[in-house]
């Protein structure tokens, strides 16, 4: 069954600190893989998508992310972490076959001290 | 451009209760969605409509939970009734088509006492 894990529930770096945020997946097809973020009481907002192409994606706010197919592994990185970025991080994948359904993963969320 | 609405923000029921909301996706969306996000967890696609019409509903509790999108455009989730478990965050989505971006609304929380 296609899954979405985030082994990381909760994540704490200081301010200017370098940020990774782990992603696996276990889709038997190409996936789409998606990066949301939720700020407290807001909406989910996209970070950045990989559909093909280069395995390194760019997204908003600093935030880019590599697909490697060998490790089913969809990591978000950003070099350094602005106190603003605090929030929770949700990794999804894209499931084919006409419609656009999403698979979320649990969620990793992240602190930031000054 | 506007993005997807919803209301109420927050709702406190007793258990038994009903409850609906209230979901107006972005102009020209032709594909909306309902999840729901328990605490801890990500979200969770209840149903999907493309235009007025359901594609997925399969982890949808029929017994309780309804849904409708009438005429193409806004869409209501209702639960009827509630129990405990129903606590968590709705959040309505809506897309152009398929594998489109979805843009999310900022969620209904429910309170199920």
């Amino acid at each position: 069954a296609q899954s979405v894990t985030q082994p990381d529930i909760h994540i704490t770096v200081s301010e200017g600190a370098s940020l990774e945020l782990r992603c696996n997946y276990s889709y038997g097809a190409t996936p789409y893989l998606f990066w949301y973020v939720q700020s407290p009481g807001q909406g989910l907002q996209l970070l950045l998508k990989y559909f093909s192409g280069d395995t390194l994606v760019q997204g908003i706010k600093g935030f880019e992310a590599e697909f490697k197919r060998s490790q089913s592994s969809f990591n978000l990185r950003k070099p350094s972490v602005h106190w603003s970025d605090a929030a929770e991080y949700f990794c999804a994948v894209h499931l084919s076959g006409g419609y656009n359904k999403l698979i979320f993963g649990a969620g990793t969320r992240l602190a930031v001290h000054p | 451009e506007a993005g997807v609405a919803q209301s109420p923000r927050y709702k406190i029921i007793e258990k038994r209760q009903s409850v609906a909301f209230w979901c107006n996706p972005i102009s020209g969306h032709a594909t909306l969605y309902w999840y729901q996000q328990i605490l801890g967890q990500g979200p969770k696609l209840l149903i999907q409509f493309q235009n007025n019409g359901v594609v997925d509903d399969s982890q949808l509790p029929k017994d309780r939970f309804s849904a409708e999108r009438l005429k193409g455009v806004d869409s209501t989730l209702k639960i009827q009734p509630a129990k405990l478990e129903d606590s968590a965050v709705y959040l309505c989505a809506s897309s152009l088509g398929t594998i489109n971006e979805q843009f999310f609304g900022p969620g209904t929380r429910l309170t199920v006492l």
